[in-house]
């Protein structure tokens, strides 16, 4: 079955410092997502993106995040400061049509970041 | 800002069993719910969807069944197995509002005892 992977599966990061995170996600599929969830908290949605560009944001993903498609085939995350609360772990989703409703959503095995 | 709350953090049923988890939402603009299940280690998996314009929806071993005067939803699994055993989430969506956003309860850790 088809599969969206994510890479690193754990990268420690010092305070500060830019990290990017790597999906690809799988090949028909056209719309795009990053969740994230911080140790014993939520699933919580951060953005979705369609087209090349973000269909959707929520109030965590602010300036200090972007998202990218940079070559039809990788969907990359990057937090351009990382502090100590951007710690969690990030999945990214895909799916072939618009997700909802009836459409599913297939999430990557997630990558857990620690800033310290 | 818990708009999809699971208020029971785990559930042990005997394999075999009826497993139910619950769910609880207070946005009433959320039209289409969600169950995932989750390993360690693995990312969210789907399991089964409902709309708000059903009241029921089965697959397999699964029914998800929706109280939309209550706001509640809760997932069955008939017979339970061992590999049943993984964190369940309830997820919404306000689909009509034109939102693809899932939001997320906290999860269920179910665990099916041989």
């Amino acid at each position: 079955e088809p599969e969206v992977t994510q890479t690193p599966s754990h990268q420690v990061t010092q305070m500060g410092q830019e990290v990017i995170l790597r999906c690809v996600p799988i090949s028909n599929h056209l719309y795009f997502y990053w969740y994230r969830q911080i140790l014993g908290q939520k699933v919580e949605f951060l953005v979705s993106f369609y087209n090349n560009e973000i269909s959707e944001k929520s109030e965590i993903f602010d300036d200090q995040f972007s998202v990218e498609r940079p070559d039809g085939s990788n969907f990359t995350l990057k937090i351009r400061s990382t502090k100590l609360e951007d710690s969690a772990m990030y999945f990214c989703a895909s799916s072939e049509y618009r997700a909802l409703p009836g459409n599913t959503i297939y999430f990557g095995e997630g990558s857990w970041l620690t800033v310290v | 800002d818990q708009q999809v709350k699971q208020n029971s953090p785990s559930l042990s049923v005997q394999e075999g069993r009826i497993s139910i988890l619950n769910c609880d939402y207070t946005n009433s603009m959320f039209d289409y719910f969600l169950w995932y299940k989750k390993y360690p280690a693995e990312g969210p998996t789907f399991l089964i969807s409902i709309s708000s314009i059903k009241d029921k929806n089965e697959d397999g071993r699964f029914t998800v069944f929706l109280n939309k005067s209550a706001k509640h939803l809760s997932l069955h699994i008939v017979p339970s197995q061992p590999g049943d055993s993984a964190v369940y989430f309830c997820a919404a969506s306000d689909t009509q509002g034109g939102s693809e956003k899932l939001v997320f309860g906290k999860g269920t850790k179910l665990t099916v005892n041989p």
